[in-house]
């Protein structure tokens, strides 16, 4: 079956102590995704991922990192997690080839819900 | 940068009535358009999407949607809900005169409370 897997589902935790929420594919999908999704403001994007070894910032950058050293993984990492980073996560993929307007679907992992205290 | 906005954060509507959700992007240019779909406890899935040709888009349970190019708008129509409607919706947009991989840009999501 086609999917996106996130892991943990739930986690809490707290301020300063690194964690990293993994993510797989097994579509083959180059362009990989994370999101932040709170309350009132939709979804933002944190970083994306082209294709292995090349990452860029999305929206809301800052306190995270990503590294794709695979094409099916595209973990987030928080170095040193604080209270303002509390939110429901989101990983997705596409085929999209990075050109032109995206055109493909993203398909999403079921989220995982941070809670920093 | 594009902007996508869904004016209404929430829509309570009785079962069986119709309803409309309002989506709205900043500027005539081209683009594609999207709706996903965010049951209780999951991810976003994919409901319906324009990228050319008929401008009346239609999904596989009932939902359809409209893209007017002149009112900038593809709200999303359903002349009939059921319980298992409830859910948030999100409005997408990707401009195409946007280059680079970032140009994908989501509405705040209006969140569709069926009631029986």
């Amino acid at each position: 079956e086609a999917q996106v897997t996130q892991n943990p589902r739930y986690l809490i935790t707290v301020t300063g102590k690194k964690l990293t929420v993994t993510c797989s594919q097994n579509m083959n999908h180059e362009y990989m995704s994370w999101y932040r999704q709170d309350p009132g403001l939709g979804l933002r994007q944190i970083y994306y991922s082209m294709n292995v070894e090349v990452t860029d910032k999305g929206d809301v950058p800052e306190g995270y990192k990503v590294s794709r050293k695979e094409k099916r993984n595209f973990p987030l990492i928080l170095e040193s997690p604080s209270p303002n980073q509390t939110s429901l996560y989101f990983c997705a993929s596409s085929l999209f080839s990075g050109t032109g307007g995206f055109n493909s679907p993203l398909h999403f992992g079921n989220g995982t819900r941070l809670t920093v205290t | 940068a594009q902007s996508v906005t869904q004016l209404d954060s929430q829509v309570p509507v009785f079962e069986e009535a119709p309803v409309e959700l309002r989506c709205n992007y900043s500027s005539s240019v081209s683009v594609y358009l999207f709706w996903y779909v965010q049951y209780p406890n999951q991810g976003l899935q994919l409901l319906l999407k324009y990228l050319s040709g008929s401008t009346l888009v239609e999904s596989i349970n009932g939902f359809e949607a409209e893209f007017n190019k002149s009112q900038t708008s593809f709200h999303l129509r359903k002349p009939s809900v059921h319980i298992s409607d409830t859910a948030e919706y999100f409005c997408a947009v990707s401009d195409l005169d946007q280059t680079g991989a970032n140009n994908l840009f989501f509405g705040t999501g209006t969140r569709l409370t069926v009631i029986p």
